[in-house]
């Protein structure tokens, strides 16, 4: 069956140019999360999606970060004004439900130079 | 303070051998859930077993099992058998209290099985 899926699985931005960033969770599920993996670290959680509803954004580092999932499935992730500390891994995880085993997709690997 | 520690940064092991990867956690909250996913170099996590904290038995999957000491706060991964394709980063997570539960991840270990 089909897991979760994110593209492009690799980008990379001049400083200053904004970028999009896409993750197709597996169908039915209620909730998604992205996480930014910094290299060599853990996941860090960003934001947290129940259905189109954005119910948590408190670890979006800046206000240059955008999430959206307007028809409760598909979600992008928006950097605007991209730095070079936005270079990251950006996982997607989608679950069932709010305390559902988190599905992670392959990530997109972010480089701003 | 850190929620999740994990002090081995890299673990060598032989093949066939077992393996123990060590996680501790900080919580207060008594309702919690710890994971353990695999991350080899494609990138994706890859969810392996869970253990809440009022289950009774250690968490079992296959070739993986959870060691659980609650009073210890440990939360340590056990590979038996080790293979080659094991090989890869494992990271330790927490999900605290109810309802919506993000996950803190540790800062992982890799993981070198040789032939």
């Amino acid at each position: 069956g089909a897991g979760v899926s994110q593209s492009p699985r690799y980008k990379v931005a001049k400083r200053g140019q904004d970028v999009a960033l896409r993750c197709d969770p597996i169908s039915g599920h209620v909730s998604l999360f992205w996480y930014q993996q910094a290299l060599g670290q853990g996941p860090e959680f960003l934001t947290y999606f129940q259905n189109e509803a954005q119910l948590d954004k408190s670890g979006l580092p800046s206000d240059r970060f955008f999430a959206e999932r307007p028809e409760g499935s598909v979600s992008t992730l928006k950097i605007q004004r991209t730095q070079q500390e936005d270079s990251a891994v950006y996982l997607c995880a989608s679950s069932q439900a709010q305390t559902g085993e988190q599905y992670f997709g392959p990530g997109t690997r972010l480089t701003v130079t | 303070a850190q929620k999740i520690t994990q002090t081995q940064p890299g673990m060598f092991v032989q093949e066939k051998e077992a393996v123990t990867l060590d996680c501790t956690y900080d919580t207060s909250d008594p309702s919690y859930g710890l994971f353990w996913y695999k991350q080899p170099s494609s990138g994706e996590m890859i969810f392996l077993i869970y253990q809440g904290s009022y289950d009774q038995q250690n968490a079992t999957e296959g070739r993986y099992s959870l060691n659980f000491q609650k009073a210890r706060k440990s939360a340590n991964l056990v590979i038996s058998a080790s293979q080659l394709g094991d090989s890869a980063m494992y990271f330790c997570a927490m999900r605290e209290g109810r309802g919506f539960q993000k996950l803190v991840f540790g800062t992982g270990t890799r993981l070198l099985v040789s032939p």
